[in-house]
């Protein structure tokens, strides 16, 4: 098994313009996380789908941000327009069930300019 | 409000020195709790899982413990390459709730 497969690994991009993060989950897990991880706030929850159904976006940060997950084995994570503050490495994780250990990609770390 | 507390924040042992990490939790009814290990650039990686008091998980030169208020990951005789941040987890409905991790760096 792979594992969870994100990428890119690092972008750089100037503010303003678009961004999308792109993930494959392990197959056959059911449930998909994006996370976010500064220095200040640590790892937060952005989205949570479950059985590609958004179940919970309360943490994604305003509508510049949005998530889609049109099959089992993708998810997107975009950010139009990009902001400075939106600088952070972002994680993508999935899991078997709810409530159980989720497993995470090697994340990408953006870069706002 | 913290559901997970993590302490020390930052831990330096000297190789072979054990030690202990400490996570408490606030949630009631508890359904597990996670370890993890991130190294620099990397994504958090999965140790282990406890789900009853007293239950108690081995790996390597690490061994997790959980009480009902507590977890404590035990760090025996440790190597240059433990060095890395440990995060707890608890769910939280559906999701994860890490703590803010501790930072261990063990000099040769």
């Amino acid at each position: 098994d792979a594992g969870v497969i994100q990428s890119p690994r690092h972008e750089v991009t100037e503010m303003g313009q678009e961004v999308t993060l792109r993930c494959k989950p392990i197959s056959g897990h059911n449930s998909l996380f994006w996370y976010r991880q500064t220095m200040m706030r640590g790892l937060e929850l952005l989205i949570y789908f479950n059985n590609n159904v958004p179940i919970d976006d309360s943490g994604m940060p305003e509508d510049r941000f949005s998530a889609k997950m049109p099959n089992a084995s993708f998810s997107t994570l975009k950010i139009q327009p990009s902001e400075p503050r939106d600088s952070a490495v972002y994680f993508c994780a999935s899991g078997r069930q709810t409530n159980t250990e989720a497993f995470f990609g090697q994340g990408t770390r953006l870069t706002v300019v | 409000e913290d559901q997970v507390t993590q302490s020390p924040e930052a831990l330096r042992l000297q190789e072979g020195e054990s030690s202990s990490l400490n996570c408490s939790y606030t949630v009631s009814g508890l359904r597990g709790l996670f370890w993890y290990r991130q190294d620099p650039g990397k994504g958090p990686e999965f140790l282990f899982t406890l789900y009853s008091a007293g239950e108690e998980k081995e790996k390597e030169r690490l061994k997790a413990t959980l009480t009902k208020k507590e977890s404590f990951l035990h760090i025996t005789a440790p190597k240059p390459e433990d060095s890395a941040t440990y995060l707890c987890a608890v769910p939280e409905d559906y999701k994860l709730s890490f703590g803010a991790g501790t930072t261990v760096t063990v000099r040769a």
